[in-house]
């Protein structure tokens, strides 16, 4: 079955950790996407990647980094500098440009710093 | 920019109760609306989508939703609620120029009651 998988479901982290949340799709997507989602703020866009080798910040980029070196692959690390990574990360994938375009949701993974 | 409001942050229907959500749009151009909704701790699933033609669209599980461009609505009904709707319910906007880059309201978590 087509879809996307984020690995793993829970993180724990100390602070003062760089740590990698993994993302990978078999959808044959050209964009990829990363969200953070708190409580009563709904889904905050951090970077996206319209094809590979290349990407752009999203609305709150700072203390993340990313790669998409392969077309199924976007991780997504969160660094020491974010100073407050506790949330629900989620990553999806899309057609961009078509007319059917819609995004395409993994599980999530839950970010908890301890 | 675009935005997306939903302006009810809970909703309680007891079940078998018809179900409005409500959600307003900003953008300047042609918009592509969507509905998502998200069970606890899982990543979101597509109920609905408009591009352009007839402007109430049927979805899954029962949902349909209208298209009021005069408005900048895009509201989500459903004529009877079961209580496995009980979830959060986004609203979001994306545009039909460039690249495809969705913006989420801050969701409505629904409440269902016996």
């Amino acid at each position: 079955d087509g879809g996307i998988t984020q690995s793993p479901k829970y993180l724990f982290r100390k602070e003062g950790q760089n740590v990698t949340l993994s993302c990978e799709q078999n959808l044959n997507h050209d964009a990829m996407y990363w969200y953070r989602q708190d409580p009563g703020q709904g889904l905050r866009l951090i970077y996206y990647s319209q094809i590979v080798n290349d990407f752009q910040k999203g609305d709150i980029a700072e203390g993340y980094s990313v790669s998409r070196e392969k077309k199924e692959s976007f991780p997504l690390t969160v660094t020491s500098a974010q100073k407050n990574p506790t949330a629900f990360y989620l990553c999806a994938s899309s057609i961009p440009g078509s007319m059917n375009t819609e995004a395409f949701f993994g599980q999530g993974t839950r970010l908890t710093v301890v | 920019a675009q935005s997306v409001t939903q302006p009810d942050i809970h909703i309680t229907v007891s079940e078998g109760a018809s179900l409005e959500l409500r959600c307003n749009y900003s953008y300047g151009a042609t918009p592509y609306l969507f509905w998502y909704v998200q069970s606890p701790g899982q990543g979101l699933q597509l109920l609905l989508k408009y591009f352009s033609g007839d402007t109430l669209v049927q979805g899954i599980k029962g949902f349909e939703a209208e298209f009021k461009r005069s408005q900048s609505s895009f509201n989500l009904r459903k004529p009877s609620v079961h209580w496995s709707d009980a979830a959060e319910y986004f609203c979001a906007v994306g545009g039909d120029t460039g690249f495809q880059k969705l913006v989420f309201g801050t969701g409505t978590r629904l409440l269902v009651s016996p």
